[in-house]
């Protein structure tokens, strides 16, 4: 029979434009925050992380935000390249385990 | 390369059966995490040892079971296997005795019960 697999939000940018991707955590306790990049066949990809006593932090092209009011983050990716497609999941503290988001799928067209 | 290592990349084994997935950590991690991703349940923790020790525990089953080596390196056994089991099993290690720091992750192993 056919088989229910997650149906995770995709997000579709042209190369070299900037990326958006959100999430919306559920504890308001948790103090750490981690964004993954997973790639097909591969494991999660540390990108970038932030604590709770931050609302900004930027890496390489990437920058990630945090609303602890609204219970929200997001990645942002300027310039996004091909090699950008990935699925990106947000993770948060909670307790002394990561608990991870269902997902988001960035493609990436040239 | 995450410097995290699993072995094997791919498993496929009967219903009812027993199998090992192995994981050596990063050099100098003393935290090791399994998970579990399968299509309808996204990244799921299962249970993390800390030099040895149990240290946190997630959605894992009774048939499931793991432990940390003196030399850090870290099995998740899976017993009386069904179908619903198939998934990948990703481990990743970091140095602290929780989430407090980025985690590493390995390559994973796929696991197919059939």
């Amino acid at each position: 029979g056919e088989s229910v697999g997650l149906h995770l939000p995709t997000l579709s940018v042209q190369e070299g434009d900037n990326s958006i991707i959100n999430c919306a955590y559920s504890n308001s306790a948790s103090d750490y925050f981690i964004w993954y990049k997973q790639e097909s066949g591969k494991g999660p990809q540390f990108i970038i992380d932030i604590r709770s006593n931050m609302d900004k932090r930027q890496g390489q092209r990437v920058t990630v935000l945090l609303n602890k009011t609204v219970k929200h983050l997001s990645l942002q990716i300027a310039a996004t390249q091909p090699g950008d497609s990935a699925v990106y999941f947000c993770a948060e503290k909670g307790g002394n385990k990561l608990v991870f988001g269902a997902g988001t799928i960035l493609r990436v067209k040239s | 390369d995450s410097g995290v290592t699993q072995t094997p990349k791919h498993l496929i084994t009967a219903t009812g059966q027993r199998v090992t997935l192995r994981c050596s950590p990063r050099s100098g991690d003393l935290s090791v995490y399994w998970y579990q991703q399968s299509l309808d349940q996204g990244l799921q923790f299962l249970i993390q040892y800390y030099n040895g020790e149990e240290r946190a525990k997630g959605n894992i089953l009774e048939r499931f079971s793991a432990q940390q080596f003196p030399d850090l390196h870290s099995e998740l056994n899976l017993s009386s296997l069904e179908l619903g089991d198939s998934a990948l099993y990703f481990c990743a290690s970091n140095t602290e005795g929780g989430p407090n720091t980025e985690a590493f992750f390995g390559q994973g192993t796929r696991l197919t019960v059939v």
